[in-house]
């Protein structure tokens, strides 16, 4: 398995610009996690999806961030417009719920967002 | 809410141990688990225990849980420079919501 996979693996973008960042959860899994990593904040959840259904949302910091899972293979997190303070590496991770008891999730090698 | 902490370095010489060390507020949690992130890279599972135990250990990795203290601990043998990397500690419930709640992450800083 390639593991999850995520693009673009760099974005730099401008203010005000939209952004899209992918997700392709391991095969076979049915939950999805999106965190965001910065060095000041250190690693935040900002939604998790069960099924294709978003369960908690509760750490997406503003209404410029969306995120959907269309189907079981595909994820996407939407900034729209993005401002200089989103800057950080976007993570995907995903798991199988119902699993192995471990919950062990797999993560992404992220997305490092750039806004100038 | 879930509040876990730690230490934000580390640094070792090698062929020393290195602890990292973690605090968390919920005592209902059912596992606890360590993840490492390399450079540029996503976090990775290294090890995990179930909150009924009091110690794990594979190969060079020791975890120690204690659970009245809600304490958890991750103490690597013979660190090498390899090992340099930022720790994450992580709780999870028994709410089948399957979500994990991390800590701040340690640097481990292994000095030739």
């Amino acid at each position: 398995d390639a593991g999850v996979i995520q693009s673009p693996r760099h974005e730099v973008t401008e203010m005000g610009q939209e952004v899209t960042l992918r997700c392709k959860p391991i095969s076979g899994h049915n939950s999805l996690f999106w965190y965001r990593q910065t060095m000041m904040r250190g690693l935040e959840l900002l939604i998790y999806f069960n099924n294709n259904v978003p369960i908690d949302d509760s750490g997406m910091p503003e209404d410029r961030f969306s995120a959907k899972m269309p189907n079981a293979s595909f994820s996407t997190l939407k900034i729209q417009p993005s401002e200089p303070r989103d800057s950080a590496v976007y993570f995907c991770a995903s798991t199988l719920l119902g699993g192995l008891a471990k919950n062990e999730q797999f993560f992404g090698p992220g997305t490092r967002l750039t806004v100038l | 809410g879930e509040d876990v902490e730690q230490s934000l370095f580390l640094s070792v010489r090698e062929g020393d141990s290195s602890v990292i060390n973690c605090t968390y507020t919920d005592s209902s949690s059912t596992y606890l688990y360590w993840y490492k992130q390399e450079p540029g890279a996503g976090l990775q599972l290294l090890t995990y225990i179930f909150s009924n135990m009091d110690m794990k250990q594979d190969q060079r990795l020791t975890v120690l849980l204690n659970k009245k203290d809600k304490h958890l601990s991750l103490r690597i043998a013979d660190t090498q420079t390899g090992d340099s990397a930022i720790y994450f500690c992580a709780e999870a419930f028994q709410t089948g919501a399957n979500n994990l709640f991390f800590g701040t992450g340690t640097r481990l800083t292994v000095i030739p």
